[in-house]
């Protein structure tokens, strides 16, 4: 099992709906990581997270630690907003490093 | 600021041919990671410096792969001898606490 889960791993919407993704993971965290990668390839922090929730534009992140779950809100997507969105989570390992640990992806695609 | 900055960013080689993939961190940033992105396998940290010292190299493959980082805007992340199953995006990222920022990748393809 993948330390981190995130679903859905393909998510199609229309234009102006409320999109969730959904990140799951089974391990102790110091940081949460959401990150957008657009077909191109560039890679983009939207938002780093220990507790609680933060808000940037359009976009909402929450992070739930006791029940280590977190989720990105998309509120009145857009076409624009069509890239594959990535979980990563930070841990710290027992060398005293640092490490993210990342999930697959879930690839947004928003139709017109 | 520019960002991160990545060279070159596309690569096409032939097995056998040394790589070697640069990055420039932003200034100021004190962490630097070097992460492969494939298909199969998503993003892998493969190697992390901190204040330009290696800190985590447990994500490297195997001997063939080595990274540098002489001084705190520059590191290096080479590749000798490259084989086809080396083919991937590397990125490389950087932070001072918070935030990571990536480059824009460095797609290499091997022969």
């Amino acid at each position: 099992k993948n330390e981190v889960e995130q679903s859905p791993q393909n998510l199609t919407a229309q234009e102006g709906e409320f999109i969730t993704i959904n990140c799951s993971y089974s391990v102790g965290i110091s940081a949460l990581h959401w990150l957008q990668q657009h077909p191109g390839g560039g890679i983009v922090s939207l938002f780093m997270l220990s507790s609680g929730k933060k808000k940037h534009g359009r976009l909402i992140a929450t992070i739930n630690i006791q029940e280590k779950h977190s989720s990105l809100h998309i509120t009145a997507s857009h076409p624009r907003d069509s890239a594959v969105y990535i979980c990563a989570v930070r841990v710290i390992t027992q060398g005293g490093s640092e490490k993210l640990v990342f999930g697959k992806g879930t690839k947004l695609t928003v139709n017109p | 600021d520019a960002g991160v900055i990545q060279s070159p960013r596309h690569e096409v080689t032939e097995m056998g041919q040394e790589v070697t993939l640069r990055c420039k961190p932003i200034s100021g940033h004190n962490s630097l990671f070097w992460y492969r992105q494939t298909m199969m396998r998503g993003l892998e940290l493969l190697i992390y410096f901190n204040n330009n010292v290696p800190i985590d190299d447990s994500g490297m493959p195997e001997d063939r792969f080595s990274a540098k980082m002489p001084n705190a805007s520059f590191s290096t992340l080479k590749i000798q001898p490259s084989e086809p199953r080396d083919s991937a995006v590397y990125f490389c990222a950087s932070r001072y606490t918070g935030e990571l920022f990536f480059g824009e990748g460095s797609r290499l393809t091997v022969l």
